[in-house]
């Protein structure tokens, strides 16, 4: 079956970096998504990685090892707004069906 | 500009009573999901709808129906609330060719089982 294993909560300080990990385990693989949830809102799609390698968008990186089975997100200049939590994923086949991982809290403190 | 609109953001219901959950989209995207999440945890996939038709997940309780009268709307049915039901059920929607398989959410509805 699928799985994705991510640590359950990262701190850090305003103006840090951090590097949140996962692993997977799946059965056929099309990619590694992120997703970012702020308490009591709805997750949000933050980056996408097919392909082995580093994908940049502003403060926020990912990055993906096919051969490792790994990926992480990294967050640069953390703000405090960035305190929420994040989900990697990947698709269980079918039509787009996402797997999420557990889900790894970030705070983000003065 | 709201594209997944979840309606009503917050539902109240007595145990054992049916409710119904709806969720429309302006995106005019093929697959629609629900989820139910709870605290501190993923969001755990119930059902999802590709165009008409239905797929459910194993272990979706029986209690959970879903109905898709057209592409924009999707509606959850959960016939008798249990306390265990209480959670935020999330919509989603995403479209098939879409190689990033981004889901685009709604603000979820909150619902408390008294």
């Amino acid at each position: 079956g699928q799985s994705l294993e991510q640590p359950s909560e990262v701190t850090a300080v305003e103006g840090a970096i951090v590097q949140i990990n996962c692993t997977y385990q799946t059965s056929g693989f099309y990619g590694l998504s992120w997703y970012q949830q702020h308490d009591g809102g709805a997750p949000t799609f933050l980056s996408y990685n097919a392909l082995d390698g580093l994908e940049e968008t502003g403060r926020f990186s990912s990055f993906l090892s096919r051969s490792d089975s790994y990926g992480y997100l990294l967050l640069q200049e953390l703000q405090m707004k960035d305190s929420a939590s994040y989900f990697c994923a990947v698709r269980d086949g079918g039509y787009n069906k996402l797997i999420f991982g557990a889900g790894t809290r970030l705070a983000v403190h003065p | 500009d709201a594209m997944v609109i979840q309606n009503p953001r917050y539902q109240v219901t007595q145990f054992g009573k049916p409710v119904t959950l709806s969720c429309s989209q302006t995106l005019n995207h093929n697959v629609m999901y629900w989820y139910q999440q709870k605290s501190s945890q993923a969001p755990k996939l119930l059902f999802h709808y590709y165009d008409k038709d239905f797929n459910n997940e194993a272990d979706t309780p029986d209690n959970f129906q879903s109905r898709r009268p057209n592409t924009s709307f999707c509606f959850l049915d959960i016939r008798s609330p249990g306390l265990g039901d209480a959670a935020m059920y999330l919509c989603a929607t995403s479209r098939p060719t879409d190689s990033t398989d981004t889901q685009y959410f709604g603000p979820g509805t909150r619902l408390t089982v008294l």
